[in-house]
């Protein structure tokens, strides 16, 4: 089965720019979603189909997709981005829905 | 506004069965892929189940054979039948509501969870 493959943890000052990469064999022809899970929170929709915003998520939040590596970027993060973040595939023709193991992102 | 509301948690001991409910309001589930993702303590999260809007069921290889979800079109309503349940399936379960087409898929919307505990 398809693997993604996430940094436990990723550390940050306030006003820095994070990186949250997601690896995965050639993932970058497969569209990319991202999660932001607060503690004791559902997770939350940051970013589909590799760059794409839902309505409400500030524009700090943006992502790439290529190769083999998909990655959330946060730009002048603040104390409230603190959070676990997933990525997400889905294989439409297999039905196969897989998540990363998920980044811990610490605001220094 | 769209929400899901999970249900039917609690505390069963191995071998036993649950069925874990999600209410939705503002869509009318036989016209969205819903699907069941679930978080064991500490861990991270893990697709568990999908029904498609015309009904057809889809499992992780972990659950195959002892979950079954379900749909109640009067209710608006979809269903997690769990059996046979094991330690392993303690976790935090979500409901979600999921963008699918032809070349993803994604959850745009998610409950606030049922934790469901197996123990002796």
């Amino acid at each position: 089965s398809y693997v993604l493959t996430q940094p436990p943890s990723v550390s940050v000052a306030p006003g820095e720019t994070a990186t949250i990469t997601c690896g995965g064999d050639d993932i970058g022809s497969i569209s990319v979603h991202w999660y932001q899970q607060r503690p004791g929170q559902a997770p939350v929709l940051v970013v589909y189909d590799d760059t794409d915003r839902p309505s409400g998520i500030p524009e700090r939040f943006s992502g790439s997709n290529s190769g083999n590596t998909a990655t959330l970027t946060i730009s002048r993060v603040e104390a409230g981005d603190e959070a676990d973040y997933y990525c997400q595939v889905w294989f439409t023709n297999s039905v196969q829905c897989v998540f990363g193991g998920g980044t811990k992102l610490a605001v220094l | 506004e769209v929400q899901v509301v999970e249900s039917g948690g609690g505390v069963i001991q191995p071998g036993g069965s649950l069925r874990l409910s999600c209410g939705a309001s503002g869509l009318t589930v036989r016209n969205h892929y819903m699907s069941w993702v679930r978080q064991a303590p500490g861990k991270g999260l893990e697709w568990v189940s999908v029904i498609y809007k015309d009904g057809r069921e889809k499992y992780a290889d972990s659950v195959k054979g002892r979950f079954t979800i379900s749909r109640d079109n009067s209710k608006n309503t979809v269903h997690l039948q769990m059996k046979s349940l094991r330690a392993e399936d303690t976790a935090m379960y979500y409901c979600g509501v999921v963008h699918y087409d032809v070349l993803l898929g994604y959850f745009d919307c998610w409950g606030q969870g049922a934790l469901v505990t197996v123990s002796s």
